[in-house]
């Protein structure tokens, strides 16, 4: 079956920039999202179709595509982004969806 | 505002059955794709099962296809899901979701906008 493979964790420094990267065979063809999940809570959308940001969310909030690879960047990094991010996408048929095995960012 | 409420988990014995609903409120439901997610706990988000708007079509997630069915019910706005032949590895918070249309000049692209917060579905003797 259809993987997204993200780095189980990252630390960064507040005021630092933040990478994440999710890689996955089928990204060429198919968008990417990004969902952010804080302890005891329901996931939140902060990057759909690779690089669009919802409305209420801050513009920190990048997103990235470069052939198998989409990146969420998070700049100037604040205490309170310190979640569980996971990448979204679907397999080349397009009726499957996946997600990522999730990155825990520490904010350190 | 958009609303998702899921109901129905509890503690069920290896093997058996449990039906999940999620009831929506605040949007026109059966203009929206609906997906079931689930967690582990401890562990990552997995995509479970979608239906489209009509209920024609649907599709699941390796570790529950065959045993488990999603349908609609557009007269109620509610979606569920049912869930048989459970294993120990099914026990998680199972999320209903809704899923949105982005469109754009390069292909629409769909993402999850609203989630309920979960029911919990614990499977055990």
């Amino acid at each position: 079956s259809y993987e997204l493979t993200q780095p189980p964790s990252v630390s960064v420094s507040p005021g630092q920039t933040a990478r994440i990267t999710c890689s996955g065979d089928a990204l060429p063809k198919q968008y990417g999202n990004w969902y952010q999940q804080k302890p005891g809570q329901a996931p939140v959308v902060v990057i759909y179709k690779d690089i669009e940001r919802p409305s209420g969310i801050p513009e920190r909030f990048s997103g990235s595509s470069s052939g198998t690879t989409v990146t969420l960047t998070i700049n100037e990094v604040q205490a309170e982004d310190e979640a569980d991010y996971y990448c979204q996408s679907a397999d080349s048929s397009g009726n499957n969806r996946v997600f990522g095995g999730g990155t825990k960012l520490t904010v350190l | 505002q958009v609303q998702l409420v899921e109901s129905g988990g509890g503690v069920v014995q290896p093997g058996g059955s449990l039906r999940l609903s999620c009831a929506a409120s605040g949007f026109t439901f059966s203009s929206h794709v609906m997906h079931w997610v689930r967690q582990a706990p401890g562990k990552g988000l997995e995509w479970v099962a979608v239906i489209w708007t009509d209920g024609r079509n649907k599709y699941y997630g390796d570790s529950v296809k065959g045993r488990s069915t999603i349908s609609r019910d557009n007269s109620k706005d509610s979606v569920y899901l049912q869930m048989d032949s459970l294993r120990a590895e099914d026990t998680a918070v199972y999320y209903c979701a809704r899923e949105r249309v982005a469109p754009g000049p390069y292909g629409s692209g769909t993402y999850l906008d609203y989630w309920g917060q979960g029911t919990l579905v614990t499977v055990s003797s």
